[in-house]
């Protein structure tokens, strides 16, 4: 099974700051690669999948990048609206699996 | 507008069985794979099992349910299913059922739209 290695799993963050999660994949995905934006009590919500495609209706602040074992979700100008939990998902290969998740909130 | 709507969650002992339903609307269901995933209480998302479009010849499942859940779907009722048998406290979770992004296919590509979950508790 391909394992999927989310950093940091939680992070502090300030209205208009700018974070990076880094998800690391056990071995090449190619760019099978997706985002997910959970907010509490909430089904996780599709941002950004083949690693950079942002998803229709998704605002252009959300970006991702990478490659092969190694990918990065960028989100610019953080509002209190981005405070959530994002996941990542490799579907190269089933069985599917799901990054452990990171937490952003408020400083 | 797309929506999914989970029921068939609820409180059950250990070794016995659940059939949860997935009910759709907004899409042409057969054109789709769909899949179930669950979150554990505080926990992280879980990929369940797969179901491929049209009529679904094609099941993908987590190892740890592999012969005890089975998906199903049924497209003239716009309906997917999970049947969950030798259910384990391990089981116990929110079960999401999501539409697949792509179209026509196996199931793998990323799930676009989610429903709210249904819990299910396995305990004694």
């Amino acid at each position: 099974d391909i394992q999927m290695t989310q950093s940091p799993s939680s992070l502090s963050a300030s209205i208009g700051d700018t974070v990076n999660i880094t998800c690391r994949a056990s071995q090449d995905i190619r760019n099978f690669l997706a985002w997910f934006q959970q907010k509490p009590g909430k089904a996780p919500k599709l941002l950004i999948y083949s690693t950079s495609s942002v998803r229709r209706g998704v605002p252009s602040k959300f970006s991702g990048r990478g490659s092969g074992t190694e990918f990065t979700l960028t989100v610019n100008n953080l509002q209190p609206e981005d405070f959530a939990i994002y996941h990542c998902q490799q579907y190269d290969t089933f069985p599917l699996t799901f990054g452990g998740g990171t937490k952003v909130d408020m400083k | 507008q797309e929506q999914l709507v989970e029921s068939g969650g609820g409180v059950v002992q250990p070794g016995r069985s659940l059939k949860l339903s997935c009910e759709t609307s907004g899409f042409t269901l057969r054109h789709y794979a769909m899949h179930w995933v669950r979150q554990a209480p505080g926990k992280g998302l879980e990929w369940v099992a797969t179901i491929s479009s049209d009529d679904g010849i094609k099941t993908h499942y987590v190892e740890s349910v592999k012969g005890r859940f089975t998906i199903s779907r049924d497209n003239s009722k716009n309906t997917v299913f999970l049947q969950m048998n030798s259910l384990s406290p391990e089981d116990t979770a929110l079960y999401y059922c999501a539409k697949d992004f792509l179209g026509y296919s196996d199931g793998n590509g990323p799930p676009d739209y989610w429903g709210q979950g249904t819990l299910v508790t396995v305990s004694s």
